[in-house]
């Protein structure tokens, strides 16, 4: 089973500031990554998928990185709406999926 | 509009069973896969099994096998997931979500939260 870690647990940063986040699986999961983003009382939205591609609607602030097995998600230049949980996720082993444990973006 | 809608909030005690609802709509819900989340109080996601309509034999995370079943009716575009016996450790919120095709998640229903009480 593909265990992913996420780095770090909370990142603080202010509106406008750059957020970089970390995901890192046990094993390779090639291109099977993607990115979702939770806000409180609200279902998980999915950002990116297949690594770098935007899901639907989702601003061009948002991007993926990696390959293998570390990832990360970058959001350039924080909103005030962006302040969220994120989540990535595998499925290297289709129909099998695993979310990593979350980084939480609170404002500084 | 494509959409998952869930049953609603549910509380019940320890040994109970349960059965939660998700119906899909807006689109041919036997060639999808629905998944199953859970997400207790103040904690993650954990990715709980999936199933596909047109072949009803489950795929379950190790983590769930045999504490749950997830079962689908065609017929009437809905998901199921079942509890024989709950315990007070099911208590959180139930998502089911939609695959795209071999992609992730793109639609989720609004969650069911689940309450095992005494």
């Amino acid at each position: 089973e593909v265990v992913l870690t996420q780095s770090p647990a909370t990142l603080s940063l202010s509106p406008g500031e750059r957020a970089i986040l970390s995901c890192r699986a046990s094993q390779s999961v090639s291109s099977f990554l993607a990115w979702y983003q939770q806000k409180p009382g609200q279902a998980p939205r999915l950002l990116i998928y297949d690594v770098s591609k935007r899901a639907a609607d989702i601003p061009a602030r948002f991007s993926g990185s990696g390959s293998g097995t570390d990832f990360s998600l970058t959001i350039s230049g924080l909103e005030p709406d962006d302040f969220a949980v994120y989540y990535c996720q595998q499925h290297s082993n289709w129909p099998e999926f695993t979310f990593g444990p979350g980084t939480r973006v609170e404002i500084k | 509009d494509v959409q998952l809608v869930q049953s609603g909030a549910e509380v019940k005690k320890p040994g109970e069973s349960l059965r939660i609802s998700c119906m899909g709509s807006g689109y041919s819900f036997s060639s999808y896969w629905i998944a199953w989340v859970r997400q207790m109080p103040g904690k993650g996601l954990e990715w709980m099994g999936i199933i596909y309509p047109g072949d009803p034999d489950p795929r379950y995370s190790p983590s769930f096998q045999d504490q749950v079943t997830i079962s689908v009716d065609k017929s009437i575009s809905t998901a199921y997931l079942q509890w024989s016996s709950l315990k007070a450790s099911d208590t959180a919120m139930y998502y089911c979500a939609r695959p795209h095709g071999v992609d992730p998640f793109d639609i989720w229903g609004q969650g069911t939260m689940v309450t095992v009480s005494s």
